[in-house]
């Protein structure tokens, strides 16, 4: 069974510092998707990454695909309040076109 | 362009009833995931749905059944409810023409609370 684990769970930091969330796995994936939810919302798609070594840029958030497809990483710099929320990592198993495999989330919270 | 809608939006219902919970899908899209997320989780695969058929399941029994209608909206039921159930239902349509991983839009999900 593939998993994917995040860390940390919760994070509550001051507005303007950096931050970062990792995902872990021992699997390799196919590809791997970070997503942001908010309360009482479904999530919504920041970033997929595909390609080992991988890193993309959103803004004020970069992401990185590991070298070896197994882990991924969200660094936010300068973090602002609107940057609060439920930030999930998914990633598309080698063996599957249609299920994605979910991290438990890391729940942020960005204090004025 | 319609997003993804769910209904209802909260629902409660009691241990061993049955329930149904509709999504609308985005305009353009054929496929259909639904998740269950329990509070504090990840979601978690239930099935996916593309041009009426059942695509693929995950680790859910077989109480938890779908459809998919001619206009890609679709359907979950769940039969003989458990406090376990409670959680928040999403779906996600994607639009699948190619092989891959597709990108899926979620709706706001469905909350069921069973007592």
């Amino acid at each position: 069974t593939q998993l994917l684990e995040q860390s940390p769970q919760f994070l509550s930091i001051q507005e303007g510092e950096n931050l970062t969330v990792y995902c872990n796995s021992s699997s390799v994936f196919s590809s791997l998707q970070w997503y942001r939810q908010e309360p009482g919302e479904g999530p919504v798609l920041l970033v997929t990454v595909v390609t080992g070594g991988e890193v993309k840029k959103l803004k004020r958030l970069t992401f990185q695909f590991g070298d070896a497809r197994k882990d991924s990483s969200l660094h936010i710099t300068a973090a602002q309040p609107g940057d609060t929320g439920l930030y999930l990592c998914a990633g598309g198993p080698t063996d599957s076109n249609y299920q994605l495999i979910w991290g438990a989330g890391t729940k942020l919270i960005i204090k004025p | 362009e319609t997003g993804v809608t769910q209904s209802p939006t909260h629902l409660i219902k009691t241990r061993g009833q049955q329930v149904t919970l509709r999504c609308s899908s985005q305009s353009g899209h054929n496929t259909v995931s639904w998740y269950q997320q329990a509070l504090g989780q990840g979601p978690q695969f239930i099935f996916q749905y593309y041009r009426e058929e059942e695509n693929g399941r995950g680790n859910f029994p077989p109480r938890f059944s779908g459809l998919q209608f001619p206009n890609y909206s679709s359907e979950l039921n769940v039969n003989a409810l458990e406090l376990d159930d409670s959680a928040l239902y999403l779906c996600a349509s994607s639009s699948r023409y190619s092989r891959g991983q597709d990108t899926q839009y979620f709706g706001p999900g469905t909350r069921l609370t069973v007592l």
